[in-house]
């Protein structure tokens, strides 16, 4: 099945820190690469959608400043939660797609801000 | 607005036995229709997908699809304890590369 690598997977910092993550489509490329948050006991929440080699569409109430999304090739993505306070920490998740095939999600990456 | 209903359950079976889970959407364009499963601190895992009305197995799962009454159920035979998780159902109006609306999933949980 298609391989989606997230990195980190654990982050814990302090607040005003910018943390970047890192998401990879192993075995193919992805025309399309979301961005997902997930509170605990919560569904996922999508906060992006990024294709490749333009601009990420936000979704109504996600700040575009403070969550940066570059997708600058067809395997990679990247999320930096920027100045990241308390209230950002959360469960995040990528997910990577291509025409026509259900996404398949990576593994996570938990972000604790202290 | 579109939403997806699931029962947060939790959902308890014995092992061996058929758990059935259902989902409701509102969004009547709505053309895909995913079932993901979650394990606690996990992320989501793709385990079936269905476009048509009817029935889809795959092993010991089975989605079923209802348009008209906007309703998606996923059954899970032969119930094992490795499948106590949190089932999340998904719908797209695409076929799943553009926007999921998920619901909140239904935790199952699989006595031995």
């Amino acid at each position: 099945g298609a391989v989606v690598s997230q990195h980190p997977s654990w982050v814990i910092c302090k607040s005003g820190t910018s943390v970047k993550i890192e998401c990879r489509s192993l075995d193919f490329q992805a025309t399309t690469m979301f961005w997902y948050r997930q509170f605990p006991k919560q569904s996922l929440m999508l906060m992006a959608t990024s294709n490749e080699g333009s601009k990420a569409t936000y979704e109504q109430g996600v700040e575009k400043d403070k969550f940066l999304i570059n997708h600058a090739s067809l395997t990679l993505s990247t999320l930096t939660v920027t100045s990241a306070h308390p209230e950002d920490s959360s469960f995040y998740i990528c997910s990577a797609s291509r025409p026509n095939q259900p996404q398949h999600f990576g593994d996570g990456t938990r972000l604790s801000i202290l | 607005q579109k939403e997806v209903e699931q029962n947060s359950g939790p959902l308890s079976v014995p092992e061996g036995a058929i758990a059935s889970l259902n989902c409701t959407y509102s969004d009547r364009g709505s053309q895909s229709f995913f079932w993901y499963r979650q394990y606690s601190g996990k992320s989501p895992e793709l385990i079936m997908f269905i476009y048509s009305n009817g029935d889809k197995e795959d092993g010991r799962f089975t989605a079923q699809l209802n348009k008209a009454s906007q309703y998606v159920s996923l059954l899970i035979r032969d119930s094992q304890p490795s499948d106590s998780a949190t089932y999340l159902c998904a719908v797209s109006r695409n076929s799943g590369y553009s926007t999921l609306t998920f619901g909140k999933g239904t935790m199952l949980l699989v006595s031995p």
